[in-house]
């Protein structure tokens, strides 16, 4: 099992510029998360989807943010235009069909807005 | 919508010794609590998890207890060693929202 996939591992760009994450579920996990990762606000919930369909986006902080899955086995989370203050790692999880049952995170991008 | 408070924020224990972290979490309505280690620069690794309808769970030198009536659970890991040292986050979720609500994290010291 190859795990949860992520691309890049490291970004740095500009701010104004438009930055997309991707991520690669766990094959066979139905719930797919995005996650942010600060010192000052910890581990934060942006979006998820179950089913390739988004659930609660309540967590994405501004209107820069979007995310979409087209497919089981693909999401992106895109930022548009990057500022400074968006700088942080993104985890992506994923979850197997089921209540309760464990999240799997990715290795994470590194995201620098200069 | 849910809030987890994670107390101490810092720990030092002697290595060998026991340590034990504390959760309280505000929604009645949360039935899943995970506990994950995550090591500087890596990603949150799950530890142990309990559910509602269990009160306590031990996976070797790990356990977590469950009070749901105070609204509170704890990790404690016993027999401390070198490679423990990591910060650890509780998380909890349930009633409706899968997604984790994460308390600030505990950074582990394991003194030898």
């Amino acid at each position: 099992d190859a795990g949860v996939i992520q691309s890049p591992r490291h970004e740095v760009t500009e701010m104004g510029q438009e930055v997309t994450l991707r991520c690669k579920p766990i094959s066979g996990h139905n719930s797919l998360f995005w996650y942010r990762q600060t010192m000052m606000r910890g581990l934060e919930l942006l979006i998820y989807f179950n089913n390739n369909v988004p659930i609660d986006d309540s967590g994405m902080p501004e209107d820069r943010f979007s995310a979409k899955m087209p497919n089981a086995s693909f999401s992106t989370l895109k930022i548009q235009p990057s500022e400074p203050r968006d700088s942080a790692v993104y985890f992506c999880a994923s979850r197997p069909q089921g209540a309760n049952q464990p999240q799997h995170f990715g290795d994470g991008t590194r995201l620098s807005i200069l | 919508g849910e809030n987890v408070e994670q107390h101490p924020s810092t720990l030092s224990v002697q290595e060998g010794d026991s340590a034990v972290i504390k959760c309280t979490y505000s929604d009645s309505a949360s039935n899943y609590f995970p506990w994950y280690k995550q090591e500087l620069g890596k990603r949150p690794q799950l530890i142990i998890d309990i559910r509602s309808n269990v009160g306590e769970k031990k996976d070797q030198r790990i356990a977590v207890t469950l009070n749901k009536t105070a609204k509170h659970f704890s990790l404690h890991i016993t027999e401390t060693q070198p490679e423990d040292s990591a910060v650890y986050f509780c998380a909890a979720s349930g009633g409706g929202a899968d997604g984790l609500t994460f308390g600030k994290g505990t950074h582990l010291i394991i003194q030898p």
